[in-house]
């Protein structure tokens, strides 16, 4: 089956400087890639996602991208503020036609400091 | 439009008993998908139902197991509970139509084994 792998597992940078995590996969046939946001004791929440279709996607201090030959994707968090502190985890799914199943990553614990 | 709803939102149970676990998905969203996080393995996948019907499983035992209802909520039900499945149970839906739609996830519910 699907393997993601993520790292680092943690990272701490200050405000206002940039943060990168990065994830591999093992399925060449993973399609969709989506990162979620899990502060303390809430839900993980989608703040971006890419299609294998796609290389880069950029949604104001956040990016995304993809590289399918190295099977590999990075989370790009720019001007980060003390709210981007939290675990972020990153997963891939396949749709094999009639399902999809997203593996995650073991998660990253961001930390900004001021 | 009302997020994902997941009740209780904490139990706690001895070993050996079962439990039920609920799930309302977004209006509209006809998959609901389960997962177990807990701090050594992260998120696991579990199950996915689409219309009334299991269309994935994950690497979990038959002590795991759902269903589905017609409007679209969903059940989680763990047998003979063991030490080991204490965890956050989240739930979250998507539209289920075509590839790998963005899943929105529910606050879960933590579940502790006496």
């Amino acid at each position: 089956g699907e393997n993601v792998e993520q790292h680092p597992s943690t990272l701490s940078v200050q405000e206002g400087d940039s943060a990168v995590i990065k994830c591999t996969y093992s399925d060449s046939a993973s399609n969709y890639f989506p990162w979620y946001k899990q502060e303390l004791g809430k839900r993980p929440q989608l703040i971006i996602d890419i299609r294998s279709n796609v290389g880069e996607k950029k949604d104001q201090r956040i990016a995304v991208t993809l590289n399918k030959t190295a099977k590999h994707f990075s989370l790009h968090i720019t001007e980060t503020q003390p709210e981007d502190s939290a675990v972020y985890f990153c997963a891939a799914s396949i749709w094999t036609g009639t399902a999809s199943k997203l593996t995650f990553g073991t998660g990253t614990r961001l930390q900004v400091t001021l | 439009k009302a997020g994902v709803t997941q009740t209780p939102r904490y139990l706690i149970k001895t070993r050996g008993q079962q439990v039920t676990l609920s799930c309302s998905p977004i209006s509209g969203h006809r998959s609901v998908s389960w997962y177990q996080q807990t701090p050594g393995q992260g998120l696991q996948f579990l199950f996915e139902y689409f219309s009334e019907t299991q269309r994935n499983k994950g690497n979990f035992p038959g002590r795991f197991s759902g269903r589905q209802f017609s409007n679209s909520r969903s059940e989680m039900n763990v047998s003979t509970l063991e030490l080991g499945d204490s965890a956050l149970y989240l739930c979250a839906s998507s539209t289920g139509q075509g590839s790998n739609q963005p899943q929105h996830f529910g606050d879960g519910t933590r579940l502790s084994i006496l």
